[in-house]
């Protein structure tokens, strides 16, 4: 099993500011991804995280508003850009080998203010 | 579009007390079926999975049938701990199709001594 540390735990931002959340596993895993849960609302995927190339976006999010980096396999960064109070939710980091396989870290709390 | 529909909470119950998670979902195909459990202050884990129709899932007493004429997946525990108090969610990966977990929006359970 791989462990996740993200940071940070939880943040209160004004508006208009923008948040980098950090993700690191402890072992080197093919595929990480970060998703987003709303209050009230399932979890969503926002991308995958692709080493050494541009993240692959799913429907509805776009790399102007949630740029990712991954630098190697262990590390990834999602920052949440020109925030809103919209965008006040839980933003996870999973990292595996395959989509089905992979770990969860505990999720950043973001509030937007 | 692949989506998941779980039964709403919170659920509250006695220790010892029969638990059902009503869960359906709707694809093309025939995916992969999961429960995830997240625990207070930890990250998502996976609890049990199948991968066909009636294929049984298990683990820590909770068990799940992948029934295909219906297209659910009821999560079951025949005597609730107070340890099982946690946030449980259902999902689905079709590979093929949209290849990503989709998931429901969880039920929180609690447990009472």
């Amino acid at each position: 099993s791989a462990v996740i540390s993200q940071k940070p735990s939880r943040d209160i931002c004004q508006r208009g500011t923008s948040l980098t959340i950090q993700c690191q596993v402890d072992s080197q895993v093919t595929m990480m991804f970060w998703y987003r849960q709303q209050p009230g609302q399932s979890l969503t995927l926002i991308a995958t995280a692709n080493q050494g190339s541009e993240a692959t976006y799913e429907s509805g999010f776009v790399i102007d508003k949630f740029p990712i980096s991954r630098p190697n396999l262990t590390f990834s960064t999602l920052t949440v850009s020109n925030m809103s109070p919209e965008d006040s939710s839980i933003y996870l980091c999973s990292a595996g080998d395959t989509h089905t396989e992979a770990f969860f870290g505990q999720g950043t709390r973001l509030t937007v203010v | 579009g692949d989506s998941v529909t779980q039964m709403e909470g919170p659920v509250t119950l006695s220790e010892e007390a029969f638990l059902t998670i009503n869960c359906t979902y709707t694809a093309t195909g025939y995916p992969s079926l999961f429960w995830y459990v997240q625990y207070p202050g930890e990250g998502l884990q996976l609890l049990l999975k199948a991968t066909k129709a009636d294929d049984k899932g298990s683990n820590k007493g909770f068990e799940a049938t992948y029934r295909k004429e219906t297209t659910s997946f009821h999560l079951e525990k025949g005597s609730v701990q107070v340890s099982d108090s946690a946030v449980y969610f259902c999902a689905i990966y079709f590979q093929g199709g949209s290849e990503k977990l989709v998931f429901g929006k969880g039920t929180k359970l609690t447990v009472n001594p």
